[in-house]
This record gives C-alpha cells, sequence and structure tokens, in this order.
C-alpha cells in the first residue's frame, strides 16, 4: 500500500524556521517525483514545491522562492521541505503528493497524498 | 501567471448531472486534472489528462475540455458526492503547477 506520512508540523513564530518531513512507504521513492502542496485554513489548494526523481530538477512557487527548500533523500525514503523566515501567511496544512507518471513529458498530477501535517505561524 | 477559475458552488438533486467548470485562456491546450475533497481529508485524484479516470473512480465521472473551459461531469449524482473538487493545470511558460480556486458541490 503506498503510503506518504508527513512530520514536522507545528507553532512557529513569524520569521522562524521549521523542517517538513514526509516519509513513504509501499513504493519504489526514488523512482518517483514528488511536491509539497498547502492549504490555509478553510482555502483552496496551492502549490508549493516540486522534485524530481533524482533531486536534479527543482520547482517551487513564486510566494516560497528564495525561502522554502524541498529536499529528498532516496536512501530513506524521505522527502523535506525546509521553511525558513516564515510568514503568517504559510499558515496551512502541507501535503506532501506523489506524482502518478502517467505521461513522461512533463509534471503529472497527483495520485497519492498524505494526510497533511500543520503549520501555524504566529507570535 | 496562469489562472483558473471555478464557479464557488454548484448545486444538484440526487440523481441529476453535475457539472463543475474550470475557465482558463486556452486551457483546451493544458491537460486538465480533477481533484476530490471531503471535509478533514486529503485531496483525491478523479480525473487526468482532461478525461481519463483513475483506478477506482466510478465510471459516473467524466470529463471534457474545449476553447477556454474544462469540465468535470458527475452523472447520476450521489450524496456521497458532495465536496470540494479543484481543477490543476501544468504551466509550462513558468514551471508551475496551478489550482483552481475550488467548487464546493452541494447534493440537495
Amino acid at each position: 500500500e503506498v503510503q506518504l506520512v508527513e512530520s514536522g508540523g507545528g507553532l512557529v513564530q513569524p520569521g522562524g524556521s521549521l523542517r517538513l518531513s514526509c516519509a513513504v512507504s509501499g513504493f519504489t521513492f526514488s523512482a518517483y517525483e514528488i511536491n509539497w502542496v498547502r492549504q490555509a485554513p478553510g482555502k483552496g489548494l496551492q502549490w508549493v514545491s516540486y522534485i524530481s526523481s533524482g533531486g536534479d530538477n527543482i520547482y517551487y512557487a513564486d510566494s516560497v522562492r528564495g525561502r522554502f527548500t524541498i529536499s529528498r533523500d532516496n536512501a530513506k525514503n524521505s522527502l523535506y521541505l525546509q521553511m525558513n523566515n516564515v510568514r503568517v501567511e504559510d499558515t496551512a496544512v502541507y501535503y506532501c503528493a506523489r506524482d502518478g507518471r502517467y505521461r513522461g513529458t512533463q509534471p503529472n498530477p497527483f495520485d497519492s497524498w498524505g494526510q497533511g501535517t500543520l503549520v501555524t505561524v504566529s507570535s | 501567471s496562469y489562472v483558473l477559475t471555478q464557479p464557488p458552488s454548484v448545486s444538484v438533486a440526487p440523481g441529476e448531472t453535475a457539472r463543475i467548470t474550470c475557465g482558463g485562456d486556452n486551457i483546451v491546450n493544458k491537460g486538465v486534472h480533477w481533484y476530490q475533497q471531503k471535509p478533514g481529508q486529503a485531496p483525491v485524484l478523479v480525473m487526468y489528462y482532461d478525461n481519463y479516470r483513475p483506478s477506482g473512480i466510478p465510471e459516473r465521472f467524466s470529463g471534457s475540455n474545449s476553447g477556454n473551459t474544462a469540465t468535470l461531469i458527475i452523472s447520476r449524482v450521489e450524496a456521497g458526492d458532495e465536496a470540494e473538487y479543484f481543477c490543476q493545470v501544468w504551466d509550462r511558460s513558468s514551471d508551475r503547477w496551478i489550482f483552481g480556486g475550488g467548487t464546493q458541490l452541494t447534493v440537495l
């Protein structure tokens, strides 16, 4: 069974840092691209970042570029999101989501999601 | 940047057909994907590349994409279909995933 489990969320002050993790099982992690997606309370989905299977291609939303860093450790079947200089507007549930690999030409929609971890930025 | 526009809400009676639209500039040239999200749960992919259903999604779900509008169609709507639905595209010009704002489907 494919599983993605996020952790590391919590309360952080504006300007602070937090590192989210996503532990995966049930599939060959090193073969899949992975994304971070967030959802502010009562709001819609917002894509945050993408990393290719080997970690050589990385993309960010404008709202987090320069502050957040996505990375992965294929040996540990884990994905990370280092969040620096956080803002109140970064408050959200953060999901990791697997690229479905439906087609090989570009990033694909997300066929598996974790249950999310809540990040609250507040003083 | 590319923008996807969804109606905030759609209401339909059980057994009827729900149509949820997603508007974008020449969206026909992009593959559109749809997610269903129920309260307190992670999103679930229900349609990809306009009209392909992932395994486990009922045949009642279908999709279309033409001109500036993509549509998720849910036939014979059931109470269990009540959820928020989000459309999504990959914007090649900016290397970003774009989500629509979401549509709350209410089953009357």
